[in-house]
């Protein structure tokens, strides 16, 4: 059973774009929600994170929206440069200080120049 | 910081063969995780280490695989004896108090 929906399973965006990875969970014990970034031939690294008691959080081009109602969470990258070009997954776990993390099946973005 | 290193970075065996992989912790952190990462996929939980103890291990296969952590420090897994369906990327994650940090994984091929 997929606790954790990740769509689109690719995306394309030209430089300067905005890029939008969405996520979709369904264990309400979830209380800790990651992005993870992964280049080929590496580790995932941790992008941000949110917890449910805030609705939006925003580190430099990068800002995951959180709806607690509809358990949904989304990420998006402004100014999406080359750079950016990887594979994006979203992630959660349950209790404090537990990185137990169930993640989705990833996204792999292309950012075009 | 370093970081969380792993070995060998590639590793192709023949199924029914046994392998191990190697993981060294950021120094001093307590906990611990092996994930499997199947191509296309997101990493899946295998088990979970606080010291040298475990602490889940419900997601590991354990009637080929295991693993230890000796002397709360660096951690083995195994596989025996393999399977195809074992290919995958073998990643071990060090915690701290707010982030969990990968290693680059060991890629298993399983011919």
């Amino acid at each position: 059973q997929q606790q954790v929906k990740q769509s689109p399973q690719s995306l394309i965006v030209q430089k300067g774009g905005i890029s939008i990875i969405n996520c979709a969970y369904e264990n309400t014990a979830f209380d800790y929600f990651p992005w993870y970034q992964q280049f080929p031939g590496k580790g995932p690294a941790l992008l941000i994170a949110i917890r449910p008691d805030v609705s939006e959080k925003k580190e430099g081009r990068f800002t995951i929206s959180f709806n607690k109602s509809a358990k949904q969470f989304s990420l998006h990258i402004m100014d999406s440069q080359p750079g950016d070009s990887a594979t994006y997954f979203c992630a959660a776990s349950s209790g404090a200080g537990s990185y137990q993390l169930t993640f989705g099946k990833g996204t792999k973005l292309s950012v075009i120049p | 910081e370093a970081g969380v290193a792993q070995s060998p970075r590639y590793k192709i065996i023949e199924k029914r063969q046994s392998v191990a992989f190697w993981c060294n912790p950021i120094s001093g952190h307590a906990t611990l995780y092996w994930y499997q990462q199947i191509l296309g996929q997101g990493p899946k939980l295998l088990i979970q280490f606080q010291n040298n103890g475990v602490v889940d291990d419900s997601q590991l296969p354990k009637d080929r695989f295991s693993a230890e952590r000796l002397k709360g420090v660096d951690s083995t897994l195994k596989i025996q004896p393999a399977k195809l369906e074992d290919s995958a990327v073998y990643l071990c994650a060090s915690i701290s108090n707010t982030e969990a940090f990968f290693g680059q994984g060991t890629r298993l091929t399983v011919v």
